[in-house]
């Protein structure tokens, strides 16, 4: 069964300070890795998909790599802004499911 | 493009009633859709989903049933709703399987007293 954690639970920094949010993957069979973003109360918008045969994607200030042998991919946000303030998903895909972790809350003080 | 639809926004239900949440996606054909639970300081749980009309499976034992009546609609059922099925539900479809990019709709806020 594929387990997805997500280090730390929570991060607060002020703004301007780039954010680095990890995820690690117990299953290393896996079709790609999709990085989501969470407003309170709302439903997930898609930032990343990191298909297994990359290393990498960016768009815009966000970065993700994916190391798929370690099990581990990292999203960097420069320059952060207090509108980046949400909680971050990673989901890894494999046999029509997604697995997610439990997410990193984010606050970015201004 | 494409678009997902989730109602209602929020529900309130007593316990013993019926439960019906739908679904619907725009703008594509033969989607596989998705029902998921999250429950509060834990990750998504995947509870159904269906690569066709009529085709459901069943990710966990539990009191929901779901629907696919039409190609781009999806139902989240119950009979009789338990004070466990509180929570955040939410919809998504992808293309073919899941090695495609999914797209999440707003979310059901379903709580019951």
């Amino acid at each position: 069964k594929q387990e997805v954690t997500q280090i730390p639970a929570a991060l607060s920094v002020p703004e301007g300070e780039n954010l680095v949010l990890n995820c690690s993957f117990t299953d290393s069979a896996i079709y790609n890795l999709q990085w989501f973003r969470q407003d309170p109360g709302k439903g997930l918008t898609s930032l990343l998909l990191i298909q297994s045969s990359q290393r990498e994607q960016t768009s815009g200030r966000l970065n993700a790599s994916l190391d798929k042998s370690s099990g581990r991919s990292t999203l960097y946000i420069a320059a952060s802004q207090p509108g980046d303030s949400a909680t971050y998903l990673c989901a890894v895909s494999g046999d029509y499911k997604l697995s997610f972790g439990a997410g990193t809350t984010v606050t970015v003080r201004a | 493009s494409q678009t997902i639809h989730q109602w209602p926004a929020t529900l309130v239900q007593p316990v013993g009633s019926p439960l019906s949440l739908e679904c619907t996606v725009e703008g594509t054909s033969n989607p596989n859709l998705y029902w998921y639970r999250q429950a509060a300081g834990r990750g998504l749980q995947l509870l159904f989903y269906s690569v066709g009309i009529g085709q459901i499976s069943s990710e966990v034992p539990q009191n929901l049933s779901a629907s696919r009546p039409q190609d781009r609609q999806f139902i989240l059922s119950s009979k009789k709703l338990l004070l466990s099925d509180s929570g955040f539900y939410l919809c998504a479809w992808s293309r073919l399987s899941m090695n495609t990019e999914a797209f999440f709709g707003q979310g059901t806020r379903l709580t019951v007293v």
